[in-house]
């Protein structure tokens, strides 16, 4: 199917374990994002990717890695999860770096206890 | 101070009447402004692009002034469809990331 998915949509982990977050776009948009959502701050920056092996970090990058080694994934890892990163993650895709034309997926909604 | 500021809320509106809210963005050099439009537990999604002669989709209306560095939505003859959290977002060259407020929650009311 196009577009932009996120897997899995619900995920319960244990602190200290390692989790992957992924997601895949059909579009060959060369920009892909990771946001994190919580009560109180809105959605906020973790990592951004221009193109394959290239990232940077967001506004709120500590505790997390990512990777991009192709095009149409960026898989999100919590390499020692923690309860303070139980949020919802919503992946992004886009053609362009101006605000346009971002498209979300549809979210994984990760519990650490 | 955030970069995007929104009042949450909620906006109860009755159906069939208007309802506007503003949001304020504090860095001057934003280039891009939005509004999307997020449904409880789902992803956001566009709903217009602003600019700053203003523009207008159907019963949406929004709103820019670069002067007093604000952005206004206006929603016409509601229905109850239109319940929902509309996030205010401002793009910046060099930040290289879309900055997004906490929202506005309306719920529209029969």
């Amino acid at each position: 199917d196009a577009g932009i998915t996120q897997s899995p949509r619900y995920k319960i982990t244990e602190t200290g374990r390692q989790v992957t977050l992924m997601c895949h776009q059909t579009w060959s948009h060369s920009y892909m994002f990771w946001y994190r959502q919580d009560l109180g701050h809105g959605l906020r920056l973790i990592y951004y990717s221009a193109a394959a092996d290239i990232t940077d970090k967001g506004e709120v990058p500590d505790g997390y890695v990512v990777s991009r080694s192709k095009t149409e994934n960026f898989p999100l890892t919590l390499e020692s999860a923690t309860r303070s990163q139980t949020s919802v993650y919503f992946c992004a895709s886009s053609e362009s770096l101006t605000g346009y034309g971002y498209t979300f997926g549809s979210g994984t909604r990760l519990t650490v206890v | 101070r955030k970069e995007v500021e929104q009042d949450p809320g909620p906006f109860n509106v009755p159906e069939g009447a208007t309802v506007a809210f503003n949001c304020t963005y504090s860095n001057s050099a934003s280039q891009s402004f939005f509004w999307y439009r997020q449904d409880c537990r789902k992803e956001p999604k566009l709903l217009m692009s602003v600019y700053s002669s203003g523009n207008e989709d159907g019963r949406f209306t929004a709103q820019l002034n670069r002067a007093s560095q604000y952005i206004s939505l206006l929603i016409r003859d509601s229905k109850l469809s239109d319940s929902a959290t509309y996030l205010c977002v401002a793009w910046t060259r060099g930040n290289n990331r879309l900055a997004f407020g906490k929202g506005n929650q309306v719920v529209v009311i029969p």
